[in-house]
């Protein structure tokens, strides 16, 4: 099983908000692990978007509007991406990431689709 | 600003081998750890290892799939960070990124150099 299991695709409306997953694997407790997102377009690199730990270990890419947070949910063992008020061009590829017992693991990436 | 530019990628045969190269301003290189990510095509994204800085010892981690095979160094003095490719696979066939992890992690990313391995 993967480390880290997010859906393949979610399409949502412009204007509401979209709830990105990230699930670790079951034998990993999500509680010390600072997840990253990443947001990839089209023929272009992935774009940092956000670190997410804690509401008192976070951080933002430089140029990333608010409307892009993190958070967890420990009861799903899972880490989340929230994007509100979202806008045509916030459909990309979206890709979690964490370090794991010394790799850099990626998730299989969400397609976010805004129609 | 940051900037990191990827070269070095092309056609190559299985087996055959290649280096990849890294050009890096804006920020103060010798102090960062850097990392080599790619992406194969249509696929995902996938980690391929690390080098630390000279400070931190210059050590390196790979992924599972690459060691033996895939060796990173780095030049402070030129600000290039370096991928040594050997014994190529059609699977290794992907778009090579180089990103740092000065700040947060992976905050910076090149555009990429495709290496394709075809015969």
């Amino acid at each position: 099983q993967a480390v880290l299991t997010q859906p393949s695709s979610l399409s949502a409306s412009p204007g509401a908000s979209a709830s990105l997953t990230c699930t670790l694997r079951s034998d990993i407790n999500i509680g010390p692990y600072r997840m990253y997102w990443f947001q990839q377009k089209p023929g272009s690199p992935p774009q940092f978007l956000l670190r997410y730990n804690s509401d008192s270990d976070k951080h933002l890419g430089s140029g990333v509007p608010s409307r892009f947070s993190g958070s967890k949910d420990a009861s799903a063992n899972a880490g989340i991406l929230l994007i509100s008020g979202l806008q045509s061009e916030d459909e990309a590829d979206y890709y979690c990431m964490v370090w794991h017992t010394s790799d850099w693991v990626f998730g299989g990436g969400t397609k976010l689709t805004v129609l | 600003e940051v900037q990191l530019v990827e070269s070095g990628g092309g056609l190559v045969r299985p087996g055959e081998s290649l280096r990849l190269s890294c050009a890096a301003s804006g920020f103060p290189f010798n102090d960062a750890w850097m990392s080599w990510v790619r992406q194969a095509p249509g696929k995902g994204l996938e980690w391929v290892g690390r080098i630390k800085s000279k400070s931190d010892g210059e050590t390196t981690d790979y992924a599972a799939p690459v060691k033996g095979r895939f060796t990173i160094s780095r030049d402070d003095s030129r600000k290039t960070l370096y991928l040594q490719v050997n014994s190529l696979k059609s699977e290794d066939t992907a778009v090579y990124y180089c990103t740092t992890e000065w700040g947060s992690a992976m905050e910076h990313w090149g555009q990429g150099t495709l290496l394709t391995v075809s015969s």
